[in-house]
């Protein structure tokens, strides 16, 4: 089992529609999450971090934590064809601080 | 306030030569990490430093070697690149420590590597 799963393929959303990416992760003990925006050719960009259960809102941005089932999502209200790009779950292991990735969910808003 | 800084942004190395790259955390970061992202998957840790000690290591091989300095920067050295050595390097810092939000991850620009 991958330590960070996020299965689905490519996800195309109508401007201003909701674009919902998911997440699965192995580490019971696991107390961090982020969510991090990459666009081509650039480097990941913090847009989110969530420690509890339930949602966590940050403008459009709501992540939601559910550790019972070790499940992070996010989603994006009013999709904005700049919210193109590829989203990266990660998950903070203690000890050597490291995050664990996802192999990443491209998100592509059409105008 | 300046955020992750890295150099080189962009170079290209020959097969087995070495590289060093290099990275200034955010002002009052302690805390240092490396990854390597390869095309289409999620960064890779390499490496964690906290007040100039190594605290992880990832699973690559001993031609992967960093060190973390007294003004808490960082350098992260390959020896006999190969092809497979081509991917995007990204420096991360943190405050470090044991609190939540003191180990929330931010990322410089990343070096572009090359191995030819």
């Amino acid at each position: 089992q991958k330590e960070v799963e996020q299965n689905s393929g490519p996800l195309s959303v109508p401007e201003g529609a909701i674009a919902s990416l998911n997440c699965t992760y192995s580490d019971r003990v696991s107390q961090s999450f982020f969510w991090y925006r990459q666009y081509s050719g650039k480097s990941p960009e913090l847009i989110m971090s969530i420690y509890s259960n339930g949602d966590k809102e940050d403008g459009r941005f709501t992540a939601q934590l559910n550790k019972a089932s070790q499940y992070v999502s996010l989603l994006i209200r009013d999709s904005q064809p700049s919210d193109s790009a590829t989203y990266l779950c990660a998950v903070l292991y203690y000890g050597n601080n490291r995050l664990a990735f996802g192999k990443g969910n491209q998100v592509v808003v059409i105008p | 306030d300046a955020g992750v800084t890295q150099s080189p942004t962009h170079l290209i190395k020959t097969r087995g030569q070495h590289v060093t790259l290099r990275c200034s955390p955010i002002s009052g970061h302690k805390s240092v990490s490396w990854y390597q992202q390869v095309l289409g998957q999620g960064p890779q840790f390499i490496f964690q430093y906290y007040e100039k000690e190594e605290r992880g290591r990832g699973n690559f091989p001993d031609r992967f070697s960093a060190r973390q300095f007294p003004n808490y920067s960082s350098e992260l050295n390959v020896n006999a690149l190969l092809l497979g050595d081509s991917a995007l390097y990204l420096c991360a810092s943190s405050l470090g420590g044991w609190s939540l939000t003191g180990n929330t991850i931010y990322f410089g620009e990343g070096s572009w590597l090359t191995v030819v």
